[in-house]
């Protein structure tokens, strides 16, 4: 079965900027979201179709895909992007979701 | 702004069956635009396509789960719902309903609240 592989943790300084990998098996051929989650929430969409943001996202928030590696990148951290990040494709017939990525700003 | 809720029993006996419902307002279990469907995280863990449902009646499930996973819309009532059988106590967590599009196949633009199962005796 199709596997999205991301590292578990990242640190990152206020005001850094810090990228997400997301990798999988020639993954540019496919649409990649983003989604953060932040304790006792739900996810919400950060990123879809790999690099398009939803109406009040921020704008430090971006996406790419290429070859086998989705990248969500937050550029100038701020304390409030601290939550786990999940990467997400479609791979018909089943949903995959990475193994998500817990963002801690130090 | 489309609105899912779930709902049903927070505590399901081991081999029986996990029963959920999920209202959609703001919008309705018609539109071709979504599919509806469920996604699951187990406590500390990570979240898990469970499945759903295209408002035409066709399925798709976690390869994982198909053997004891039925996913169903009631259109008049704008509602759909998950039922998951044979639970044992991996298929604890907190339960989310979703819209997933039905264009890309990709994006889940709404997600419920979540609600939290728990398999116990």
């Amino acid at each position: 079965s199709y596997e999205l592989t991301q590292p578990p943790s990242v640190s990152v300084s206020p005001g850094q900027t810090t990228s997400i990998p997301c990798s999988g098996d020639k993954l540019e051929d496919r649409f990649v979201c983003w989604y953060q989650q932040k304790p006792g929430q739900s996810p919400i969409l950060l990123i879809y179709e790999d690099n398009k943001r939803p109406s009040g996202i921020p704008e430090r928030f971006s996406g790419s895909n290429s070859g086998n590696t989705a990248t969500l990148t937050i550029t100038g951290t701020q304390s409030m992007d601290e939550a786990d990040y999940y990467c997400q494709a479609w791979v018909s017939p089943a949903v995959v979701f990475g193994g998500g990525t817990k963002v801690t700003v130090l | 702004q489309l609105q899912l809720r779930e709902s049903g029993p927070g505590l399901v006996r081991p081999s029986e069956t996990l029963s959920l419902t999920c209202t959609v307002s703001g919008g309705s279990t018609f539109n071709s635009n979504y599919y509806w469907g469920w996604v699951r995280q187990p406590p500390g863990k990570g979240l898990e396509w469970i499945g759903d449902i295209f408002h035409t009646g066709p399925t798709h499930y976690n390869p994982s789960l198909q053997s004891r996973v039925t996913i169903s819309v009631d259109m008049s009532k704008n509602q759909f719902s998950l039922k998951l059988y044979s639970v044992t106590a991996t298929d604890t967590g907190i339960y989310y309903c979703a819209g997933r599009d039905s264009i890309s196949s990709t994006t889940f633009y709404s997600w419920g609240q979540g609600t939290l199962v728990t398999v116990s005796s």
